[in-house]
């Protein structure tokens, strides 16, 4: 079946401006995940929802940064007044962690490459 | 909190040479552990995981890696590689099933004829 998709796959953008990102995960998975990677730092983790809830927002850097997730399904991470130091490629996973036949494997999708100028 | 070093941050093999990729981690009790692989401008893949039972698991692409809980380890290793391997590494460990994982800070490999 179809992966996590991301959109856009590219975005540069102008400093001070505010982008959202969009993750559509596997259908069905319950679990969502945000990471960012950056040069030097590696992976690093955002927020996760379980359905349409937060229960970790701990690895997100400022509150420029907010992610919503509606439906259970597609979740959009908001940069407000980006900085050049949010440049980074911003990663989303999924995962079916409940219910028979729950697996705790975490699906990339291929990333959104965010550039401010 | 649990965390992740791959000590080889860039390794450079033959091709058909056989490859070892390090991976440890901190954490009291035994982590979910995973090693995934990324190519140039592609997401990331499973590659295999670790969650109980035996402790030589097996993967994708030929690859397996041991859990040695006595050296908080879970090295990667591939008898012979092949050009296509060249890639980013990363080693990631969770505390349970659904836990944002926390990542190394990745082994690029690149192959060499």
């Amino acid at each position: 079946g179809a992966g996590v998709s991301q959109s856009p796959s590219n975005k540069v953008t102008e400093k001070g401006k505010d982008v959202e990102l969009r993750c559509d995960p596997i259908s069905g998975h319950t679990a969502l995940y945000w990471y960012r990677q950056s040069l030097g730092q590696g992976l690093e983790f955002l927020i996760y929802f379980q359905g349409n809830s937060a229960p970790d927002k701990s690895g997100l850097p400022s509150d420029r940064f907010s992610a919503e997730r509606t439906g259970g399904s597609v979740s959009t991470l908001t940069i407000q007044r980006t900085q050049q130091e949010d440049s980074a490629v911003y990663l989303c996973a999924s995962s079916l962690n409940y219910g028979q036949g729950s697996s705790y494997e975490q699906y990339f999708g291929p990333g959104t490459r965010l550039t401010v100028t | 909190a649990q965390s992740v070093t791959q000590p080889d941050i860039h390794i450079t093999v033959s091709e058909g040479a056989s490859l070892e990729l390090r991976c440890n981690y901190s954490y009291g009790a035994t982590p979910y552990l995973f090693w995934y692989v990324q190519s140039p401008g592609q997401g990331l893949q499973l590659l295999l995981k670790y969650f109980s039972g035996d402790t030589l698991v097996q993967g994708i692409k030929g690859f397996e890696a041991e859990f040695k809980r006595s050296q908080s380890s879970f090295n990667l290793r591939k008898p012979s590689v092949h050009w296509s391997d060249a890639a980013e590494y990363f080693c990631a460990v969770g505390i349970s099933g659904n836990t944002p994982l926390v990542f190394g800070k990745g082994t690029r490999l690149s192959v060499i004829a």
